[in-house]
């Protein structure tokens, strides 16, 4: 079974300063997705970026991009230039293709970001 | 820009009481999906819906629980004679393809 672990439960950074949140998985299947969600107090779910195993290059969204390292199933989250906005709770998920058809997501237990101003 | 929708944002419920969390998925989306957060843990998989019917549940959708896409436009999720425990924050979530889910606000249901 696919298992998704963020090591790091709370972690801080300055506003303005650059930020990593660590992500390792486990799997046998060489087809699937990694994800990063961003959980605000609101608590909703928000989709931060994604990234394609089978695409080398590591995916990028504005400020936030990963370090997608394959072979040693990690899937890290640099967050630049840390907004206050940036505070929340982080999740890394997975999905692989071994899923079928039903799109189901592993989340990872979550890592808290706090942004100091 | 278009999105997931669930009512209501809060409910309570007494243990023993049936509720049902609503839910209004993107409209061109086919692969709609209940996950639930018990509070300060991570986001775990209830079950996932295709075609009218279910494609897998977790080992947590027991007979208790049930889903239902009624209308064509509405996602519920229903638990029958509810649970301390089955207090929650309950996301609804939809994907155009499989591996793409964008999630509704959620629904905090609490139960006393």
């Amino acid at each position: 079974a696919q298992t998704v672990t963020q090591s790091q439960p709370e972690m801080s950074v300055q506003e303005a300063e650059t930020v990593t949140l660590s992500c390792t998985y486990d799997t046998s299947e060489s087809d699937y997705y990694l994800f990063w969600y961003k959980q605000p107090p609101s608590r909703q779910m928000i989709l931060v970026i994604r990234q394609e195993a089978y695409k080398q290059q590591n995916a990028t969204e504005n400020r936030f991009s990963v370090n997608f390292q394959k072979a040693a199933k990690s899937f890290s989250l640099k967050i630049s230039d840390s907004q206050l906005g940036d505070a929340a709770m982080y999740f890394c998920a997975y999905w692989g293709h071994g899923s079928g058809n039903t799109g189901k997501l592993i989340f990872g237990q979550g890592t808290t970001l706090q942004v100091k101003p | 820009e278009p999105e997931v929708t669930q009512t209501p944002s809060h409910q309570v419920t007494q243990m023993g009481q049936e509720v049902i969390l609503r839910c209004v998925p993107i409209s061109n989306h086919l692969y709609f999906y209940w996950y639930r957060q018990i509070l300060g843990q991570k986001v775990e998989f209830l079950v996932s819906f295709y075609n009218n019917e279910i494609s897998e549940k977790s080992e947590i959708f027991d007979d208790q629980f049930s889903v239902e896409r009624p209308d064509g436009s509405n996602f519920t999720l229903k638990i029958r004679s509810t649970k301390l425990e089955d207090s929650a924050m309950y996301f609804c979530a939809s994907s155009e393809e499989k591996f793409e889910a964008f999630f509704g606000q959620g629904t905090r249901l609490t139960v006393v």
